[in-house]
């Protein structure tokens, strides 16, 4: 059963603690990302990796880390620093073939941070 | 040079009529150019793509027509079913960059 899997589904936080967002994709692709999205807007890209142990920021990357030390993880840390972490938090994979492009999004995790 | 406008924000549709959602692009060097749907609390799935070089694409009741010349590119849905509520995204990219540029999304209810 191929495909993107992001836990939890819902996590709640206080205000201060880093917490930790798991994406893990079993599709063999090269390249992950992860997405920000806020109610009624579109997706905001934070950081993406092309291949293992490199990965760059996105627009929105101040207040976020990341690492790629396997091709099938791509966890993302939202620290304290974030200003306004509560969102609903997006990882995708695309393959890195020529004119493969397409992106694959997982389920999700809804993150709360009081 | 970097955003998509999408329109409508919202839109209501009987069953049975055609839904239309449009984007506008300003980057000429985009060259690939997907739709995605979004269910509430679900992650977006691929709908429909477009290159540049040709100006539509179907697949089953989803069309897709691009006006290069226009800089603009719209989905349309033949038939719309209320499974079909859903929030629709468009997007763009340039091959070279791996980086997809999602419009605001359009929040589209069929009515039964």
């Amino acid at each position: 059963d191929g495909g993107i899997t992001q836990s939890p589904k819902y996590l709640f936080r206080k205000e201060g603690q880093n917490v930790t967002l798991s994406c893990e994709q079993n599709l063999n692709h090269d390249a992950m990302y992860w997405y920000r999205q806020d109610p009624g807007q579109g997706l905001r890209l934070i950081y993406y990796s092309q291949i293992v142990n490199d990965f760059q920021k996105g627009d929105i990357a101040e207040g976020y880390s990341v690492s790629r030390e396997k091709k099938e993880s791509f966890p993302l840390t939202v620290t304290s620093a974030q200003k306004n972490p509560t969102a609903f938090y997006l990882c995708a994979s695309s393959p890195q073939g020529a004119g493969e492009v397409e992106q694959y999004f997982g389920p999700g995790t809804r993150l709360t941070v009081t | 040079q970097q955003q998509v406008k999408q329109s409508p924000q919202s839109l209501i549709v009987q069953k049975g009529g055609i839904s239309i959602i449009n984007c506008a692009y300003e980057n000429t060097a985009f060259d690939y150019f997907p739709w995605y749907q979004q269910f509430p609390g679900k992650g977006p799935a691929l709908l429909i793509a477009i290159r540049p070089d040709v100006s539509e694409k179907k697949e089953g009741r989803f069309t897709i027509s691009f006006n290069k010349s226009a800089k603009q590119f719209s989905l349309h849905i033949m038939d719309s079913q209320p499974g079909d509520s859903a929030t629709y995204f468009c997007a763009a990219l340039m091959d070279s960059s791996y980086k997809l540029i999602f419009g605001s999304g359009t929040r589209l209810l069929v009515r039964p």
